[in-house]
């Protein structure tokens, strides 16, 4: 089944907590981000990558880290820095490329709360 | 720095009657695509419709199209036949070509009444 997988669905946070969140897909896209939504808002970008091993900030970085060893996985860690984690996340892919239209493609969320 | 302007945060429609979802944006870049994305109570993003700014042939899909004037900055989508189905959050996006940087705006709640 082809895709882009977000896991878990629901997660909850203890303060001062590291938590991560999963994103993998099988659609052999390039290019991978992480949206955080919050009520009342339009998704607003924490993290980009284009290739393996290389990533860029987006607007609101701070208190998150991603890493990006295989093409297909993108995971996201919330740190105990980012102080109002609670939100629903959203992961999107993006093949690149010249016939590519720059769609972005997205994962079903991962809603965060805190304990 | 690119913004999304959605200006009507909550509309309604009887359904198969026709409704219209604002959108403004503001940017110098010329080359650029725009977005009309739909999230369904399921909370899943969904792509409803794609303007690539050079074109100036509105786009369509099926019910959806939607009204692009480059000059005014403005991107409307018209939903037509509204069905039960269409009730959603719809997000107006902004992206450069070849950007990674999508813009969207704050979300219209869209509720279509039986």
């Amino acid at each position: 089944d082809g895709g882009i997988t977000q896991s878990p669905k629901y997660l909850f946070r203890k303060e001062g907590q590291n938590v991560t969140l999963s994103c993998e897909q099988n659609l052999n896209h390039d290019a991978m981000y992480w949206y955080r939504q919050d009520p009342g808002q339009g998704l607003r970008l924490i993290y980009y990558s284009q290739i393996v091993n290389d990533f860029q900030k987006g607007d609101i970085a701070e208190g998150y880290s991603v890493s990006r060893e295989k093409k297909e996985s993108f995971p996201l860690t919330v740190t105990s820095a980012q102080k109002n984690p609670t939100a629903f996340y959203l992961c999107a892919t993006a093949m690149l490329g010249r016939n590519s239209g720059d769609i972005q493609y997205f994962g079903a969320g991962t809603r965060l709360s805190v304990l | 720095a690119q913004t999304v302007t959605q200006s009507q945060p909550e509309m309604s429609v009887q359904e198969a009657e026709t409704v219209t979802l604002s959108c403004t944006y503001d940017t110098s870049e010329n080359n650029y695509y725009l977005f009309w994305y739909k999230q369904p109570p399921s909370r899943q993003m969904i792509l409803v419709i794609r303007q690539e700014a050079y074109k100036q042939q509105n786009a369509t899909e099926n019910r959806f199209s939607v009204n692009f004037q480059k000059a005014a900055k403005s991107f409307s989508l018209k939903i037509s036949d509204s069905q039960l189905g269409d009730t959603a959050m719809y997000f107006c996006a902004f992206m450069k070509r070849n950007n990674n940087d999508m813009r969207f705006g704050a979300g219209t709640r869209l509720t279509v009444k039986p």
